[in-house]
């Protein structure tokens, strides 16, 4: 089975750059589009990153994605931090016809 | 605007069941796959299934014979039916929209908690 592991938790201060993995196993994380979701607390998810690397209109450029197959990992990038990024964010991706989550990392802006 | 609004969630007891519902407006429902994704109290997302514009369906294997998903076209809705709900089922469900490409989300929800619980 495909596995998205990634960390539980990071944090960073204000106007700083934060990069969240997202590391498969059990199958190439290169052969299907990753995406990327925020979730804000008590909100629905919003997508950021969609296609591996793709911004939703709205989304700002602070944020950017990147696959690296040699890791066989995904990572989430966003600069310039502020506090309303504080959230959980989740990678997604899928095999076949079957979607694989992220356990999801919270990220503290403080 | 995509909008896609979910309802039908509530409070039932142990092998019982519940149908929800999404309303889709602002773009073609019929050309596009939907997916109903959960979230457990607590807990992170989880995939549940999904339903193309002509009607295939795929689930999760937590769900799969308890859970079927279906639309109707003429009527730019989603539905899933739960049938012999347990405790673990508990969770908000997503209604979402996927996108040009197979397996992303490009709108979601705001949700609807289904609670089972004697």
């Amino acid at each position: 089975n495909f596995v998205l592991t990634q960390p539980h938790s990071v944090s960073e201060s204000p106007g700083k750059t934060v990069t969240i993995s997202c590391t498969g196993s059990g199958g190439s994380i290169a052969s299907s589009f990753v995406q990327w979701y925020q979730q804000r607390p008590g909100r629905a998810p919003t997508t950021v990153i969609y296609e591996d690397n793709r911004r939703p209109s709205g989304v700002p450029d602070r944020f950017s994605a990147f696959i690296d197959s040699s890791s066989n990992s995904a990572s989430l990038t966003i600069s310039g931090l502020q506090t309303e990024d504080e959230a959980d964010y989740y990678c997604q991706s899928y095999y076949g016809t079957t979607w694989v989550f992220g356990g999801g990392t919270k990220l503290t802006v403080l | 605007e995509v909008q896609v609004l979910e309802s039908g969630g509530g409070l039932v007891q142990p092998g019982a069941s519940l149908r929800l519902s999404c309303a889709a407006s602002g773009f073609n429902f019929v050309s596009y796959d939907m997916a109903w994704v959960r979230q457990a109290p607590g807990k992170g997302l989880e995939w549940v299934c999904t339903i193309s514009g002509s009607g295939r369906t795929y689930y999760a294997d937590s769900v799969k014979g308890r859970f079927t998903v279906s639309r109707d076209n003429s009527k730019n809705s989603l539905y899933l039916q739960m049938t012999s709900l347990r405790g673990d089922d508990s969770a908000v469900y997503y209604c979402a929209k996927v996108g040009t490409a197979a397996g992303t989300v490009d709108h979601w929800g705001q949700g609807t908690l289904v609670t089972v619980s004697s």
